[in-house]
């Protein structure tokens, strides 16, 4: 069974673009979260997705955004990107809400 | 703010000793928490867990203990491996709130030494 999978694994960007992540869940899950994490940090929590609506957002500026298809692969945006945003993007899904989350190897996103 | 806390940065421990990390939490309605392990340049995987209703729960080699009132967790190993050298991610989500936002802890890094 395939586990959940993140492109692209790495990606350089400069301050002010925007740029779009993808996860594929583990077949079968419905629910997709996204976290950042920094180092010291620990995974800060983004949004959640299930059933393709947003059910629950971190506390995050609105120049992050995202969605999910009725396949349950979902996007992450972040527009008009900061030095801040530099950082390992992860995503987890799980078969329903408040089940232990597989988690995919991130996304490294460092902006110059 | 800081609602999952793991206060060490950093663990390091015998081969064949027990390794003890530890996390507290500050939200009360907090009633599910959970252990993740990561590897570098891996994505965490998940470990344990354990509900409020409970105070302990093993896994082989792992056993995690809940104190309520304390509002801390701690996960066990014994006995430590080698291979179990990686950082250890807290996370906790209150059940009443339906959702998957978990909150977690900075990480704790142990080191196991052969």
């Amino acid at each position: 069974k395939a586990g959940v999978t993140q492109t692209p694994r790495y990606l350089i960007k400069t301050r002010g673009q925007q740029v779009t992540l993808s996860c594929s869940p583990i077949s079968g899950h419905r629910s997709v979260s996204w976290y950042q994490q920094t180092p010291g940090q620990g995974l800060q929590f983004l949004f959640e997705y299930f059933s393709e609506t947003q059910r629950n957002k971190g506390n995050f500026p609105g120049r992050f955004s995202g969605r999910q298809f009725s396949n349950s692969r979902s996007e992450m945006n972040v527009s008009t990107l900061e030095l801040g945003d530099s950082a390992l993007y992860l995503c987890a899904s799980s078969l329903t809400r408040g089940q232990p989350q597989h988690f995919g190897d991130g996304t490294r996103l460092s902006i110059l | 703010d800081q609602q999952v806390k793991q206060n060490s940065p950093s663990l390091s421990v015998q081969e064949g000793r027990i390794s003890i990390l530890n996390c507290d939490y500050t939200n009360s309605m907090f009633d599910y928490f959970l252990w993740y392990k990561k590897y570098p340049a891996e994505g965490p995987t998940f470990l344990i867990s354990i509900s409020s209703i409970k105070d302990k729960n093993e896994d082989g080699r792992f056993t995690v203990f809940l104190n309520k009132s304390a509002k801390h967790l701690s996960l066990h190993i014994v006995p430590s491996q080698p291979g179990d050298s990686a950082v250890y991610f807290c996370a906790a989500s209150a059940s009443s709130y339906n959702n998957n936002d978990m909150r977690f802890g900075a990480g704790t890094r142990l080191t196991v030494k052969p």
